[in-house]
């Protein structure tokens, strides 16, 4: 599976938009790029994920240069329920594989 | 109701005694996966079962076992619990030939405590 490299923690203000960059430089030709929120105390929670370009949910968008070499994680105007770890994971689609989830990045929203 | 329950939320055991984590989920899916996490660390694959009849060890298996008893229901036990084995244990299944993406869902944890 790819390693990832993700900051291990960003702040930000109420309102702002946030990008969080995952570096994943031997990402393979098969591989998914996949980001998981998690609060305190709870399970990760799925976000979005993508292959190639731009994907963009209700929660999120995800974009991912044409080398994908790297991805951005956006969350707009983010509020203080955004207060969370993001995690995130590279690995194929749909084969016998398993998720390997690293620290992740500590996003701390404040007023 | 939850589609991952996870039983008990909570539990305060003894060096030494035995116990067991259960996991049951609604969604239907095949697969199911049991994770251990430690304070300010990422999560940390104990086992997975890909289907009733296939059980694999992942990357810190050692001290665990587990029971696939149905597709609906997963058991992590700790046949002798020891103090480095408290942690916050999370279950997980996914499905991508079912929901067609790589998306695991969660139970919310069991808190364990070994004293």
């Amino acid at each position: 599976l790819a390693k990832t490299t993700q900051p291990i923690s960003m702040d930000s203000y109420e309102g702002q938009e946030v990008n969080i960059t995952c570096s994943h430089n031997n990402i393979a030709t098969n591989d998914y790029i996949t980001w998981y929120q998690q609060f305190p105390s709870q399970g990760p929670r799925f976000i979005i994920q993508g292959y190639k370009t731009k994907v963009t949910n209700e929660v999120a968008s995800l974009f991912i240069p044409a080398d994908r070499k790297s991805s951005t994680l956006s969350l707009p105007r983010v509020s203080l329920s955004d207060t969370a770890v993001y995690y995130c994971l590279v690995g194929p689609f749909s084969g016998y594989s398993t998720l390997t989830f690293g620290k992740g990045t500590m996003l701390l929203v404040s007023p | 109701d939850a589609d991952v329950t996870q039983t008990p939320r909570n539990r305060i055991t003894k060096t030494g005694k035995r116990i067991m984590l259960e996991c049951s989920q609604t969604k239907g899916h095949d697969r199911m996966y049991w994770y251990r996490q430690d304070p300010g660390l990422g999560l940390q694959l104990i086992y997975y079962s890909f289907d009733v009849k296939d059980i694999n060890k992942g990357e810190i298996s050692d001290g665990y076992s587990v029971s696939r008893q149905a597709q609906a229901k997963f058991s992590l036990s700790l046949e002798s619990a020891i103090p480095n084995q408290t942690a916050l244990y999370f279950c997980a299944t996914s499905d991508p030939d079912k929901s067609h993406d790589y998306g695991y869902t969660f139970g919310s944890g069991t808190r364990l405590t070994v004293v």
